[in-house]
């Protein structure tokens, strides 16, 4: 049950877009489409963004995009604003019906 | 709209017990699995438990396997997470999240906000 691996800290200017990688292996990531993507600001309880690598539940911003290949997801946001600055983490389902987060990176719009 | 209130943290000493509780309400609750997930102090977030909607499957993280256990009390909308011979390493912030799925887990959705729990002397 390792954790996944995320870049500690990504940024990016107003309006800009960044990327979010997520790396797995075949027993979880690469195996299976329960990949999620959640958002942490500080002092607050984590919100989901995005479920089932690419799907957006109700009421989140189509600024918010995910996808994967092989055992890597990944979590775009586009036209990036000043109140996405948080802590974003990743997670999956695993091969022993576990969950397993990312160690989670922090974004800094600039 | 979904709320989950979590209650039971405190400070406790190492080697000593705790139950956390988590009431849930505005949802099927039966219908759906539920997690625990944990976050220490500046860390980030760590999975530790989970159950099927029945109360019939549970499932744990290595870290906390044969100390935890998890339940549910579907007739009162209630979690638990009975947890024995705490450690130090379990101080965290503990929170209660319905999963999106029934006869497993995968993915926690709605949050609560968190009960502290502290392990000292």
């Amino acid at each position: 049950q390792s954790a996944l691996t995320q870049p500690a800290s990504v940024s990016g200017s107003p309006g800009q877009s960044i990327t979010i990688s997520c790396a797995g292996t075949s027993s979880d990531v690469g195996g299976y489409n329960y990949v999620s993507w959640y958002q942490q600001h500080p002092g607050k309880a984590p919100k989901l963004m995005i479920y089932e690598v690419s799907n957006r539940p109700s009421g989140v911003s189509n600024r918010f995009s995910g996808s994967k290949s092989g055992n890597t997801a990944s979590l775009t946001i586009s036209g990036l604003q000043a109140e996405d600055e948080a802590d974003y983490y990743c997670s999956s389902y695993t091969s022993s019906s576990t969950v397993v987060f990312g160690g989670g990176t922090k974004l800094t719009v600039l | 709209e979904v709320e989950l209130l979590e209650s039971g943290g405190g400070l406790v000493q190492p080697g000593g017990s705790l139950r956390l509780s988590c009431a849930a309400s505005r949802f099927s609750f039966s219908n759906y699995g539920m997690n625990w997930v944990r976050q220490a102090p500046g860390k980030g977030l760590e999975w530790v438990s989970g159950i099927s909607g029945g109360g019939g499957s549970t499932l744990y993280a290595d870290s906390v396997k044969g100390r935890f256990t998890i339940s549910r009390d579907n007739s009162k909308n209630t979690l638990y997470l009975q947890m024995n011979s705490l450690k130090v390493e379990d101080t965290a912030i503990y929170y209660c999240a319905k999963d999106r799925r029934k006869t497993t887990v995968s993915t926690p959705d709605y949050w609560g906000q968190g009960t502290l729990v502290t392990v000292s002397s």
